[in-house]
């Protein structure tokens, strides 16, 4: 089946910029996502890109996508503390999605 | 009022008891699926349905059944718990024709003693 990585946590100060990393298998992917999940809640769709696309800016989102790699990043800007999360990178299969691992975003304040 | 919910929210159970979790849905979705999150593991799919009369196992669907009663409602059993499906559950849904954004509810933890 589809393999989506991710590296399990980062740590980064208040202010600075968040880069989370993610490889995916499937290069017949339509969509690539973003999920972020709160500490006692369910995941929550952040944004999402299109194959055909290589970079979606959304705020102090920015979503680059290099798909001959099979990379896909998430960097928010001015990282704040609310931004404490895990965060989830996930494409589409045949009928469902295939989600990482998630990565546990710590800010430091 | 939340559009996925989800109960209950946490159980503890233990080895060879019969559960029921149940996930309930206001958005008018007909897709709807069952996912655990194990740590350092992420989210694998249990079950999915894409309408009532529809049932698809996913990637770990050993050891746990589904029942879609309705479009509103899809459950999730354990027939006969063991510790190793102590987890957090998570029910989701999606519209047809989306870009497949899936909704989440709150999800349920389970431990199985």
């Amino acid at each position: 089946g589809e393999d989506v990585e991710q590296s399990l946590f980062l740590s980064v100060r208040e202010g600075d910029s968040s880069v989370i990393n993610c490889t995916y298998t499937d290069s017949s992917s339509t969509y690539l996502y973003w999920y972020k999940q709160e500490p006692g809640a369910g995941l929550q769709l952040l944004t999402y890109i299109f194959s055909n696309m290589d970079m979606k800016q959304d705020q102090r989102l920015t979503v680059l996508l290099n798909k001959k790699d099979k990379h896909l990043s998430l960097r928010i800007a001015d990282t704040q503390t609310g931004d404490s999360a895990i965060y989830f990178c996930a494409e589409t299969g045949a009928n469902n999605l295939f989600f990482g691992t998630g990565t546990r975003l710590t800010v430091i304040p | 009022d939340a559009d996925v919910t989800q109960t209950p929210r946490n159980r503890i159970t233990k080895t060879g008891k019969r559960i029921m979790l149940e996930c309930s849905q206001t958005k008018g979705h007909d897709r709807m699926y069952w996912y655990r999150q194990d740590p350092g593991l992420g989210l694998r799919l249990i079950y999915y349905s894409f309408d009532v009369k529809d049932i698809n196992k996913g990637e770990i669907s050993d050891g746990y059944s589904v029942s879609r009663q309705a479009q509103a409602k899809f459950s999730l059993s354990l027939e006969s718990a063991i510790p190793n499906q102590t987890a957090l559950y998570f029910c989701a849904t999606s519209e047809v024709g989306s870009h497949n954004e899936q909704f989440f509810g709150p999800g349920t933890r389970l431990t199985v003693l």
